[in-house]
């Protein structure tokens, strides 16, 4: 199985900040990585596939990058909306699977 | 509207089973490979049981704690996606959600609610 990597686990910081998360494969996933964002009580939300590709309707301060097995999930400027965790998933196998999560605090 | 809906989840005793279903709207249901994903309380999303569309073969596969006890199905002519669930355990309690793949026309991947499983006496 491929094990996936997220540091950190967990993140304070402040409306406006940039927000950098590290995603690390086990093995190459190709460009096969995703981003997903969840609020308590709620399923997770899509924000990047194919690494680096925009989901429908996410808000363009969302950016991800990597290839092989280091990706990264950017937020340019946090805003209130953003404080949640964070998962990223590997499809390149045909089970996925999915880093530990990144809470994102209020600081 | 375009959406997945779980229901059946509920308490069990341990050993007990319960069936899970998963209604699709929307979209071209018998186009896309589905999946099973649950979150203990408190903890991560872990991929159970996942499905291809019939047209790439059916093909099964499940996560290693759930091998042998859970069954995932599809009837495309109901757009309902199915998770069987026997021989249950206390560690199997969770919020169960359905998910797609990528649906290229709708630029996302969507996914259920979610339906809360409790295992216990």
């Amino acid at each position: 199985d491929i094990q996936m990597t997220q540091s950190p686990s967990t993140l304070s910081a402040s409306v406006g900040d940039r927000v950098t998360i590290t995603c690390r494969a086990s093995q190459s996933v190709s460009n096969s990585l995703a981003w997903y964002q969840q609020k308590p009580g709620k399923a997770p939300k899509l924000l990047i596939y194919k690494a680096s590709s925009l989901g429908s309707g996410v808000p363009s301060r969302f950016s991800g990058s990597g290839s092989g097995t280091e990706f990264t999930l950017t937020i340019s400027s946090l805003q209130p909306d953003d404080f949640a965790t964070y998962y990223c998933k590997q499809y390149n196998n045909f089970m996925w699977t999915f880093g530990q999560g990144t809470k994102v605090e209020i600081k | 509207e375009v959406q997945l809906v779980e229901s059946g989840g509920g308490l069990v005793e341990p050993g007990g089973s319960l069936r899970l279903s998963c209604a699709a709207s929307g979209f071209t249901f018998s186009d896309v490979w589905l999946t099973w994903v649950r979150q203990a309380p408190g903890k991560g999303l872990e991929c159970i049981a996942r499905l291809k569309r019939e047209t790439d073969g059916g093909t099964t596969d499940y996560a290693a704690p759930v091998k042998g006890r859970f069954s995932i199905a599809r009837d495309d002519s109901k757009n309902t996606l199915y998770l069987q669930m026997n021989s249950l355990k206390t560690e199997d309690t969770a919020v169960y959600f359905c998910t797609t793949g990528l649906i290229a026309a709708l630029g996302t991947i969507l996914w259920g609610q979610g339906t809360l499983v409790t295992v216990s006496s």
